[in-house]
């Protein structure tokens, strides 16, 4: 079974930082990942989706990895500000539905 | 990418009673999927919705408790049954749009049971 494990739990950075959050996964037999965002109590927005053939997405300040052979992912987030405070998720993708990570909680501080 | 509507986006409910959700899909969809988080926890995926035939539970979810109707390409319900407070969650609904697009998510439904 795929086991997802995101570091750190949670984070807490001064606005214009730039940061990496950590998804690590066991099993390199993988379609794709997701990286989502989750505001508190909310549902879940997609932010990259990266296909297992791919080394990266990018979309705006946002920057996603992909290595299988070593079962990791990043999300690199660039000038970080108060508006990215929320946990984002990492999900894996292979053949039947998404496995999950608990997330990282992020707060940008002004 | 598609957009899902979810309702309710909150409730809070008695034990013993039941809730349904919905989540309607401005597109065709094959497969739906309902997911819980439990507070604290990530998403577990609790069945996927064909429409036309019945949901498959994942392992620990039962069609008594969560009975799920797909009554078209565009629509599910989700109902939590006998609510106890450890039913408190939010609840997902979200399809899978391929290749290029991965899943999209609905809103939420946030449930608290007292």
């Amino acid at each position: 079974k795929q086991e997802v494990t995101q570091i750190p739990a949670a984070l807490s950075v001064p606005e214009g930082e730039n940061l990496v959050l950590n998804c690590s996964f066991t099993d390199s037999a993988i379609y794709n990942l997701q990286w989502f965002r989750q505001d508190p109590g909310k549902g879940l927005t997609s932010l990259l989706l990266i296909q297992s053939s791919q080394r990266e997405q990018t979309s705006g300040r946002l920057n996603a990895s992909l290595d299988k052979s070593s079962g990791r992912s990043t999300l690199y987030i660039a000038a970080s500000q108060p508006g990215d405070s929320a946990t984002y998720l990492c999900a894996i993708y292979s053949g039947y539905a998404l496995n999950f990570g608990k997330g990282t909680s992020l707060l940008v501080t002004p | 990418s598609a957009v899902i509507s979810q309702k309710p986006s909150r409730d809070i409910c008695q034990r013993g009673t039941s809730l349904t959700i919905q989540c309607q899909v401005d597109s065709q969809v094959t497969m739906m999927f309902w997911y819980r988080q439990q507070p604290g926890q990530s998403l577990t995926l609790i069945a996927t919705a064909n429409q036309g035939s019945e949901a498959t539970y994942e392992s620990g979810f039962v069609i008594d408790k969560f009975p799920i109707s797909r009554p078209n390409l565009t629509f599910s319900t989700l109902t939590v049954s006998n609510m106890s407070p450890e039913d408190s969650s939010i609840y997902l609904c979200s399809v899978d749009e391929g290749w290029n697009y991965g899943y999209t998510f609905g809103s939420g439904t946030r449930l608290t049971v007292v």
